[in-house]
Parts: structure tokens; sequence; C-alpha cells
């Protein structure tokens, strides 16, 4: 089975800070790992993705992910925050063997950026 | 551009009447997914398709159904909605060749159910 914690179901941060949303997880074999962004009442959007080649993984918007397999981790961080990417981030996880590439859903971490 | 488009946008259905809500998509995936997503929650994956393979997730309620009568098309069905059915339903793609490509989803139903 797999999963995915996303810790803290809220973030603030200023405009310009660093975003730093975390997402552990667990697999019993090697994980694809996913992280979304979904705005009020619209899908999800692919931001990016790990599929075991490099470790850190460039997004759109100017996001990065880092996998690091000793702490299970997949967080994802943004140098400087704007107020264009407050919304939704959901983490997800499928393993390489699973049936019709089926993912797991984090609980997602609202991103709320302070002028 | 290739998409997947949901229809309608937002829905209003009585209490126990049959409603359906329709996917499409022009990327040619072979995999169409269907999502569940209440207020502030995570999205639960209901069933999936893997080209005219149904698959059921143990614990989505009979009251859902699906069908697939194409590679473009996806429809929902809720026989007998009821109150606890009102959420945002996210109809996603994939295919599994790239299994690591991750999803593409469309904009989402909402449902609300009076």
């Amino acid at each position: 089975a797999q999963s995915v914690t996303q810790l803290g179901s809220h973030v603030s941060v200023s405009e310009g800070a660093l975003v730093l949303l975390r997402c552990n997880y667990s697999s019993s074999v090697p994980p694809y790992l996913f992280w979304y962004v979904q705005y009020p009442n619209q899908g999800l959007q692919l931001l990016l993705k790990y599929t075991s080649a490099a470790t850190l993984v460039k997004g759109i918007n100017g996001f990065e992910a880092e996998f690091k397999k000793s702490e299970t981790s997949f967080h994802l961080t943004k140098p400087s925050a704007h107020m264009s990417d407050a919304a939704e981030y959901f983490c997800a996880v499928s393993d390489q063997n699973t049936n019709a590439g089926k993912s797991t859903f984090g609980d997602g971490t609202t991103l709320t950026v302070k002028p | 551009d290739a998409m997947v488009i949901q229809n309608p946008r937002y829905q209003v259905t009585q209490f126990g009447k049959p409603v359906t809500l329709s996917c499409s998509q022009t990327l040619n995936h072979n995999v169409m997914y269907w999502y569940q997503q209440k207020s502030s929650q995570a999205p639960k994956l209901l069933f999936h398709y893997y080209d005219k393979d149904f698959n059921n997730e143990a614990d989505t309620p009979d009251n859902f159904q699906s069908r697939r009568p194409n590679t473009s098309f996806c429809f929902l069905d809720i026989r007998s909605p009821g109150l606890g059915d009102a959420a945002m339903y996210l109809c996603a793609t994939s295919r599994v060749s790239q299994g690591a490509g991750g999803y593409t989803f469309g904009s989402g139903t909402r449902l609300t159910v009076v």
C-alpha cells in the first residue's frame, strides 16, 4: 500500500518569502511522486513529477521539489512567493508497478500569501 | 489544445433524481478516472477505466456507476443522489504506458443536491 502525508493543512507566507510545503510518502516499491495545484472551483493541475531520474525536479511557475529517499520526503519549494500562488496543493504517489497508474493523494495544503 | 472537458461545470439535482456527469478527452489516453472531492478534502477515487476494462474501488457505493462508450468519453451516473453526494466530481486521464506522466484533470463538475 502507498500513502502520502502532507504536514500542515494550512501554510501562510508573505509575498516574496520562501514557500515550503511538506510531503512524506510511504511505498513498498520505488514510487512516482507528483505535486498538483488546485485553484478554487477548478480541477487539479500537475506542477511537477519525480520519476526516478533526477532527484531535484523543476516544475511550472517556479516550483521545484527534491526527492529524498532516506527521509521518504518530496517537499515542494519556491524561493519567492507570489500572490497568484495562493491555492490548494496536493502531493500524490503511485508505484511503478501499480495497475493503470493509480495515484493516492494527500489531504492537501492550503497556501495563503499575504501582501 | 488537447484537453479534458467536463460538462456541466455546475449541476443542481433533486434528491433521488438520477444525474449524469460527462467527461471527454482529446488526449487519446487509455485510462480515465472519476474522483469525488468534498470540501477541503483529498480527491477520492471512485473508479477507473483501463481501456474498456472497468475497475471499481471497493468502497465506492453502488449508487455510482460509470460508462465509457469509446476512448474519448466517460460518464458518471448517480442513480439516486443523496445530500451526502454533493461534491466536486473530477475526471482525469493518463496514458498507462507513461505511468509516470501523472494525470490530466478536467475542470470538474460541482454537484449540488437539493
